[in-house]
């Protein structure tokens, strides 16, 4: 049963325009969540994270929402960039020391 | 330069052969983890340890053993017995509190055949 859901698996966007890219959680013990980048044969590199006591935080072109009544976060990115193509996930944690959570993740592609 | 560092990039194997992928970091984080990844299906944790000597089952742990004898090293043995080999394996390691950020090494491309 997947706990973290990333139900787009893919996404394509024009360059200069916003990307919007959503999570769901179903373990109402998640407190922190983590949204990471990973391009072809590398690994992941971490991007931004919420704490559940927020519901956005601000990153430069990166904004990360969080509606925990809905389970739901989401990461915007604006203006997106031929650059930000790359698979995100998106990971959660019960900060009960228990491994991080994560999604299949969601494949971004900008279009110049 | 602190990081985590896997070798080789690319590893071929036969059928049959136990194989063993090489994580040193060196930023003195408690915690260390092997997740492997195959098209579509995400980020799947494999093994994880906490402190030095303990290591703990992640949720696709058959077919693959682990050792934590020293803290900076946390290799990855992939036996026979596991089934579909071939594909991505990510080191990671997090400072151990509360389990929030982790960094991740390049990765490991393993192909049997």
């Amino acid at each position: 049963d997947q706990q973290v859901k990333q139900n787009s698996p893919s996404l394509s966007v024009q360059e200069g325009r916003i990307s919007i890219l959503n999570c769901d959680y179903t373990n109402s013990m998640f407190d922190y969540f983590l949204w990471y980048k990973k391009y072809p044969a590398e690994g992941p590199t971490f991007l931004i994270s919420i704490s559940s006591i927020k519901d956005k935080n601000e990153d430069g072109r990166f904004t990360v929402f969080l509606n925990k009544s809905a389970k739901h976060l989401s990461l915007h990115i604006v203006p997106s960039q031929p650059g930000d193509s790359a698979v995100y996930f998106c990971a959660a944690s019960d900060g009960r020391n228990t491994p991080l959570v994560f999604g299949k993740g969601t494949r971004l592609s900008v279009i110049a | 330069d602190g990081g985590i560092t896997q070798s080789p990039k690319y590893l071929f194997r036969k059928e049959g052969q136990n194989v063993t992928l090489s994580c040193e970091q060196n930023l003195n984080h408690d915690a260390m983890y092997w997740y492997r990844q195959d098209p579509g299906q995400g980020l799947r944790l494999i093994y994880y340890s906490q402190i030095v000597n303990d290591f703990q089952k992640g949720d696709i742990a058959e077919g693959y053993s682990v050792s934590r004898e020293k803290k900076e090293s946390f290799p990855l043995t992939v036996t026979s017995a596991q089934k579909n080999p071939t594909a991505f394996y990510l080191c990671a390691s997090s400072p151990g509190q509360g389990w929030d950020e982790q960094y991740f090494g390049p990765g490991t491309r393993l192909t049997v055949t």
